[in-house]
């Protein structure tokens, strides 16, 4: 079974500092790891993914992650915020028949 | 190269009645899923079709059930209405069956019951 766990519902960053959002899978076989982000009543747009390859990845708008065996991790980290980045932060790992399973997602606010 | 389209935005309906929905995925994709989002259940997923047949299906109801055509147009249908199923309904498309094939999210439906 494949599982998401984000630590944090809510994050406060201010503009130019480090966005760290944490990420923990769960999975019994190789996992394809996503990033979505949200914004108000939009849908999810893809900002990275890993599936096999290079551990760090990098996304959309400065957005990168590493994949970390060891730790079972898959942070989403940019190094310097801005304020269009201010949404909602879904970590997600596929499963068969392409069910994607969601953590319950984290709240950027990015402070002027 | 559009993106996923979803019909309508926004419904109202009132207990009991049944609606429709509407998902026109990216040209070329033939995988179609269906997720509600719910600020306290958060992303479920609902259920996925290929090639017109259902391959996966989530831990809802027989109330809510969906169709893809041949064009993989897909279409799901949540038959008498609670006020429970008030939530965001988004649909993706995926080029392929693959778990390493992202999803493309539409805008979304939203949809509140009263």
């Amino acid at each position: 079974a494949q599982s998401v766990t984000q630590l944090g519902s809510h994050v406060s960053v201010s503009e130019g500092a480090l966005v760290l959002l944490r990420c923990n899978y769960s999975s019994s076989v190789p996992p394809y790891l996503f990033w979505y982000v949200q914004y108000p009543n939009q849908g999810l747009q893809l900002l990275l993914k890993y599936t096999t390859g290079a551990t760090l990845v990098k996304g959309i708008n400065g957005f990168e992650a590493e994949f970390k065996k060891s730790e079972t991790s898959f942070h989403l980290t940019k190094p310097s915020a801005h304020m269009s980045d201010a949404a909602e932060y879904f970590c997600a790992v596929s499963g068969a028949g392409n069910q994607f399973y969601f953590g319950t997602g984290t709240s950027l606010t990015v402070i002027p | 190269k559009a993106g996923v389209t979803q019909t309508p935005r926004y419904l109202i309906k009132t207990r009991g009645q049944q609606v429709t929905l509407s998902c026109s995925p990216i040209s070329g994709h033939r995988s179609v899923s269906w997720y509600q989002q719910t600020p306290g259940q958060g992303l479920q997923f609902l259920f996925e079709y290929f090639s017109e047949t259902q391959r996966n299906k989530g831990n809802f109801p027989g109330r809510f059930s969906g169709r893809q055509f041949s064009n993989s147009r897909s279409e799901m249908n949540v038959s008498t209405l609670e006020l429970g199923d008030s939530a965001l309904y988004l649909c993706a498309s995926s080029l392929g069956p693959g778990k390493e094939a992202e999803a493309f999210f539409g805008q979304g439906t939203r949809l509140t019951v009263v």
